[in-house]
């Protein structure tokens, strides 16, 4: 069965220090990668995606970054972070043509202090 | 390019009782998909109801079921027999068939349950 991990579930960082967060699937191959950002109580807004290793799509310029070294990796981040980058950051796949919704990482809650 | 409003950013219900939250949507593409999902306390994301724009049937999940309208561009989500389990934000979002462009999520509606 496919899952997907997320990690850390939460972190607690300095303005200023870097920030790395991990989402892998297991299970599939090939997935679409996506990264969002919930402000809190508020909705998803969508910050990277990617279709295939080394592809990478930035919806939100900011200070944030994503990478994905392998076919099932996604990372994200940041070489300094700001007081405005706090929030929950989700990780979700789905596979190009199934049409069958995203599968959601349980998520990273960022604060940064 | 696919935009959703979601025009109740609070809603609340009895229990056992029933509520539908509205959702309005626009997308470039001619054929879609459209998603209902549930946040609980938890954060973490459920899909609830899929439907298909070419589909007139309304989809029905147990207690979910969609009113689509395709002309109107409107997907509203009722919930039937409202549980305290029910209680979370929900999100509307469409996807084009085309799947160049990723899931656009409305703001949201948090839907409270009173026993």
């Amino acid at each position: 069965s496919q899952t997907i991990h997320q990690w850390p579930a939460t972190l607690v960082q300095p303005v200023g220090s870097p920030l790395s967060l991990e989402c892998t699937v297991e299970g599939t191959s090939n997935p679409n990668l996506y990264w969002y950002r919930q402000a809190a109580g508020r909705g998803l807004q969508l910050l990277f995606y990617s279709v295939g290793i080394g592809q990478i799509s930035s919806e939100v310029p900011q200070n944030l970054s994503a990478s994905r070294p392998q076919d099932r990796q996604f990372i994200l981040s940041s070489k300094k972070l700001l007081l405005s980058d706090s929030g929950f950051y989700l990780c979700a796949w789905d596979i190009q043509g199934a049409r069958v919704g995203y599968t959601f990482g349980s998520g990273t809650r960022l604060t940064v202090v | 390019a696919q935009t959703v409003t979601q025009s109740q950013p609070e809603m609340s219900v009895q229990e056992a009782e029933t509520v539908t939250l509205s959702c309005t949507y626009d997308t470039s593409e001619s054929d879609y998909y459209l998603f209902w999902y549930k946040q609980p306390p938890s954060r973490q994301m459920i899909l609830v109801i899929r439907q298909e724009a070419y589909k007139q049937q309304n989809a029905t999940e147990n207690r979910f079921s969609v009113n689509f309208q395709k002309a109107a561009k409107s997907f509203s989500l009722k919930i039937s027999d409202s549980q305290l389990g029910d209680a979370a934000m929900y999100f509307c979002a469409p996807y084009g068939n085309s799947g160049n462009t990723p899931l656009v999520f409305g703001k949201g509606t948090r839907l409270s349950v009173i026993a």
